[in-house]
């Protein structure tokens, strides 16, 4: 129930492509979903998050797509550059007690855009 | 440098040893976190804590011992290291943003127990 199922593992799209990464939760009582994008040897950086009574939100080139009904949510990236190549993981979060918010992670995608 | 900052970068040891990761935060953030990184699971929370003095069990805790005597630094232990805990370990912080709770991560402890 608290799982967040995340694919592919990895992925590779050519420059200029668009680049989709899956995810899939259970537990109906989690109210925020953020993607974390990932450079090798540094830490995760928060990059767009979506709450789950918006079914759409873009930053430039990255697109979040969010289906409650299937309980599914995507990252689009938009004509993917080099610099995008990263582990992207999603995650859900659910709030458990006043101010604390339990964030589930995705086991990660990584994501190598080739010239 | 503003931010987390965690040390060492990288560490060797062996089976049954104790040792400490630092993680130390500038922004005076109440909440801290320790979560692992390991190949096909993502980030498994280790122990979070509140503030000063509050710490609390995350998914896989066994095997380790948080403290927090000030608001700017997150020890975690590992009191007699095992290879099951060779893992890649980050200390994060959160801030209150738009409305929603954002966590700020430190750039990692590569940590290997032969």
């Amino acid at each position: 129930q608290q799982q967040v199922k995340q694919s592919p593992q990895s992925l590779i799209v050519q420059k200029g492509g668009i680049s989709i990464i899956n995810c899939a939760y259970e537990n109906t009582a989690f109210d925020y979903f953020p993607w974390y994008q990932q450079f090798p040897g540094k830490g995760p950086a928060l990059l767009i998050a979506i709450r789950p009574d918006v079914s759409e939100k873009k930053e430039g080139r990255f697109t979040i797509s969010f289906n409650k009904s299937a309980k599914q949510f995507s990252l689009h990236i938009m004509d993917s550059q080099p610099g995008d190549s990263a582990t992207y993981f999603c995650a859900a979060t659910v709030t458990l007690k006043t101010s604390y918010d339990k964030v589930i992670f995705g086991p990660g995608t990584s994501l190598s855009v080739i010239p | 440098d503003a931010g987390i900052t965690q040390s060492p970068r990288y560490k060797i040891t062996e089976t049954g040893r104790q040792v400490t990761l630092m993680c130390h935060q500038t922004w005076s953030h109440s909440y801290m976190f320790w979560y692992r990184q390991d190949l096909g699971h993502g980030l498994r929370l280790i122990y979070y804590s509140a503030a000063a003095d509050i710490t609390d069990k995350g998914e896989v805790p066994d095997g380790y011992v948080v403290s927090r005597s000030k608001t700017e630094n997150f020890p975690l232990t590992l009191e007699s290291a095992t290879r099951s805990q060779t893992s890649v370990y980050f200390c994060a912080s959160r801030a209150r943003a738009g409305g929603k709770n954002i966590q700020y991560f430190g750039a990692g402890t590569r940590l290997s127990v032969l």
